[in-house]
C-alpha cells in the first residue's frame, strides 16, 4: 500500500459544478498536511495548508479526518482554470528528521 | 519578495556527462528539498537539506548528490547521466514544515 494514496482521475467536470476528492495516508503519525496544484509542466503551487479543524479559503475548503486518516478537498463553483492536478501532501516525523510524502495527484479537468 | 530561484531553466546533456544544477531559496528559508518530476509521473523526492547539512535522501543511487551552502543556496550534481534522468528537477524551499513548500519553476535536464 502507497504512503499517500490519490485517485489519478481525471474527474471531468462541468464548469459550475461542485467536484470533491480525497487524499488517503497510511501513516498515523503524520503531522502536516497540504494540497498543491500543478498546472502542465509547471512546478506545484501550495494550495492550502489543512488544520485539523478544516479551513476554507473561497471556493476551496479543505477538511482532516484523523480517525479515517484522509484529508479532502472541495471545489464550489468550479471554473475552466480550476483545471489542473492536485497533490496532496503529507509530513512524517522519522527519527529526528521529518518526510515529505506526495501523492501521485488526482488530475482535474473543467468543461464549458 | 523574491521566489525560489532555479538554473538553468533548461539543460541538455549527453550520456555519461555530469550535470549541476542550482537553487536559491526564499530568504529565510533554511530547508532545500530537491524532487525529480519524470514526464507524466508524480514527484519524486531527492534529497533535504537543512542548516547545511543533507537530513534525508531519496531512494536515488549515489550518483545524484548535492550539497548546501552557508547562504542556504543548493547545488544537485548528477554523475554519468543515463537517458531515464531526463526530467523536471524541482527545488522546493521552506521556513519551516508547517508552512508549506514553494516551488522554483524548476531545471529540465534532457540527457541525448
Amino acid at each position: 500500500r502507497k504512503e499517500v494514496e490519490q485517485d489519478p482521475g481525471p474527474f471531468n467536470v462541468p464548469e459550475g459544478a461542485t467536484v470533491a476528492f480525497n487524499c488517503t495516508y497510511s501513516n498515523s503519525a503524520s503531522q502536516s498536511f497540504f494540497w498543491y496544484r500543478q498546472d502542465c509542466r509547471k512546478e506545484p503551487k501550495l494550495l492550502m495548508s489543512v488544520y485539523s479543524s478544516g479551513n476554507e479559503d473561497g471556493r476551496f475548503t479543505a477538511q482532516l479526518n484523523r480517525a479515517s486518516q484522509y484529508i479532502s478537498l472541495l471545489i464550489r463553483d468550479s471554473k475552466l482554470s480550476d483545471s489542473a492536478t492536485y497533490l496532496c501532501v503529507v509530513t512524517v516525523r522519522m527519527d529526528s528528521n521529518y518526510q515529505l510524502i506526495w501523492g501521485a495527484g488526482t488530475k482535474l479537468i473543467i468543461k464549458p | 519578495e523574491a521566489g525560489v530561484t532555479q538554473s538553468p531553466t533548461h539543460l541538455i546533456k549527453t550520456r555519461g556527462q555530469q550535470a549541476t544544477l542550482r537553487c536559491s531559496p526564499i530568504s529565510g528559508h533554511t530547508s532545500v528539498y530537491w524532487y525529480q518530476q519524470a514526464l507524466g509521473l508524480g514527484l519524486q523526492f531527492l534529497l533535504w537539506y537543512d542548516e547545511g547539512e543533507e537530513r534525508n535522501r531519496g531512494n536515488f543511487p549515489p550518483r545524484f548528490s548535492g550539497r548546501q551552502f552557508p547562504n542556504y543556496s543548493s547545488e544537485l550534481n548528477v554523475n554519468a547521466l543515463e537517458l531515464e534522468d531526463s526530467a523536471l528537477y524541482l527545488c522546493a524551499s521552506s521556513f519551516s514544515r508547517d508552512y508549506g513548500y514553494t516551488f522554483g519553476s524548476g531545471t529540465r535536464l534532457t540527457v541525448v
